[in-house]
């Protein structure tokens, strides 16, 4: 049992270059996130999924883009990289219901340079 | 709207206790708590909802004030462990799916 699975870990974009962040959990939860966390900051919400082909903005979610075709994956697609890009991403997977918690991914820090 | 933790940073010695605040404007439906360790992804902690429960782990524990929209999380007796930052998440619905979170607070447990 992997858990949420986000790769790479590490990646250097050059500006305007475009890619593509993967997220997949094994968990079978119907909720899937996308945070950002920018440094000595809280994380900010970029995407969430409530399920496979249902997607929904997040507060900033500007520059990227999301798709959910199963339940398992959750790619994060950045168009055209900028330097305000650079941040450490977070996956996170979780159960709708009360009491729902989100388990995370071990993030992808990313530099746009 | 983003909540408010306080206080942003706290050093304490091991055995020491303490409080960490978390504020908002909203009417909040829960408030969660993550503890984060330098490089590494945040880790679930507890979920206080609306109703003033106050639950507890081990040494740590907190409470939810309905009428304030104020979450407190208690660190008792602390442990080198629990160095790291917490951040607070609210929510106005049920669920995680909405989640706004705190600032933050740097805690650190010297020996």
């Amino acid at each position: 049992n992997a858990g949420v699975t986000q790769t790479p870990k590490f990646r250097i974009l050059k500006i305007g270059q475009s890619m593509t962040l993967q997220c997949t959990q094994d968990m079978n939860h119907n909720y899937m996130y996308w945070y950002r966390q920018d440094p000595g900051m809280g994380l900010k919400l970029i995407y969430y999924s409530v399920g496979a082909g249902i997607t929904d903005k997040g507060e900033v979610p500007n520059g990227y883009n999301v798709s959910r075709s199963t339940t398992e994956d959750f790619p994060l697609r950045l168009e055209l990289a900028a330097p305000s890009q650079t941040s450490v991403y977070f996956c996170a997977s979780g159960w709708t219901g009360r009491n729902t918690e989100a388990f995370f991914g071990q993030g992808t820090r990313l530099t746009v340079v | 709207q983003q909540p408010v933790q306080s206080p942003q940073a706290v050093i304490l010695r091991e055995g020491e206790d303490a409080v960490i605040n978390c504020s908002s404007s909203k009417a909040l439906y829960s408030v969660h708590w993550y503890r984060q360790k330098h490089g590494e992804a945040p880790v679930f902690l507890m979920i206080l909802l609306k109703g003033g429960e106050q639950k507890g782990h081990e040494k740590i524990s907190a409470s939810f004030n309905e009428k304030k929209q104020q979450s407190s999380l208690y660190l008792t007796a602390s442990q080198l462990s629990y160095s790291g930052t917490y951040f607070c998440g609210t929510s106005t619905v049920q669920g995680a799916q909405k989640l706004v979170f705190g600032q933050g607070t740097r805690l650190t447990i010297n020996p």
